[in-house]
């Protein structure tokens, strides 16, 4: 079956625009979540939507991000006046969220890569 | 808060060599382990994971991994590698319950034919 598919792939931007990045998750997943990889760091987690309750937004790291998942399906994650140490790709993952307890597997996608000039 | 720790940043093999990655985890309460592996030009995928039972994890392509909950770590080894399991390793980590995963900063494993 399908994976996580994101869009772009790749994202030029210069500083100060707006972006955003698309994800669709495995059909039936309940569970989404978003990342960034910068260069040389380890995957950091951004946010979580589970179902229809409140999304887990503790990981942004600024008010210029924000995400929404629209039917509890596709999730768009937005970043505004973007700056370059924006620069990094961005990991969307999904899951069924039934385990409980935080043990399901995460399937994620290819990411898009997004470089601020 | 959590953190994970791979101290070995860039590992580099010959074929059939014995490999151990270490991962290391701050938490003291009850954790779910993961190592996820991104071939070159694939997404991520996992390899295996730790949530509860028997601490020796067998995962894919003859990966295992062993939680030691007195050294918090949970490395991963394989007994004999091949060329094809040149990849970035990623260790992750989140607390019972709680679904965002902590991951480190990868280990790139590269094999010599």
């Amino acid at each position: 079956g399908a994976g996580v598919s994101q869009s772009p792939s790749n994202k030029v931007t210069e500083k100060g625009k707006d972006v955003e990045l698309r994800c669709d998750p495995i059909s039936g997943h309940t569970a989404l979540y978003w990342y960034r990889q910068s260069l040389g760091q380890g995957l950091e987690f951004l946010i979580y939507f589970q179902g229809n309750s409140a999304p887990d937004k503790s990981g942004l790291p600024s008010d210029r991000f924000s995400a929404e998942r629209t039917g509890g399906s596709v999730s768009t994650l937005t970043i505004q006046r973007t700056q370059q140490e924006d620069s990094a790709v961005y990991l969307c993952a999904s899951s069924w969220g039934l385990a409980g307890g935080g043990s399901d597997t995460q399937y994620f996608g290819p990411g898009t890569r997004l470089t601020v000039l | 808060a959590q953190s994970v720790s791979q101290h070995n940043h860039h590992v580099i093999l010959s074929e059939a060599a014995s490999l151990e990655l270490g991962c290391n985890y701050s938490y003291g309460g009850t954790v779910n382990l993961f190592w996820y592996v991104q071939y070159p030009g694939q997404h991520l995928q996992l390899l295996l994971k730790y949530f509860s039972g028997d601490p020796l994890v067998k995962g894919i392509k003859g990966f295992e991994a062993e939680f030691i909950k007195s050294k918090f770590s949970f490395n991963l080894r394989k007994p004999s590698v091949q060329w094809s399991d040149t990849a970035e390793y990623f260790c992750a980590v989140n607390s019972f319950g709680n679904e965002k995963l902590t991951f480190g900063t990868g280990t790139r494993l590269t094999i010599i034919p």
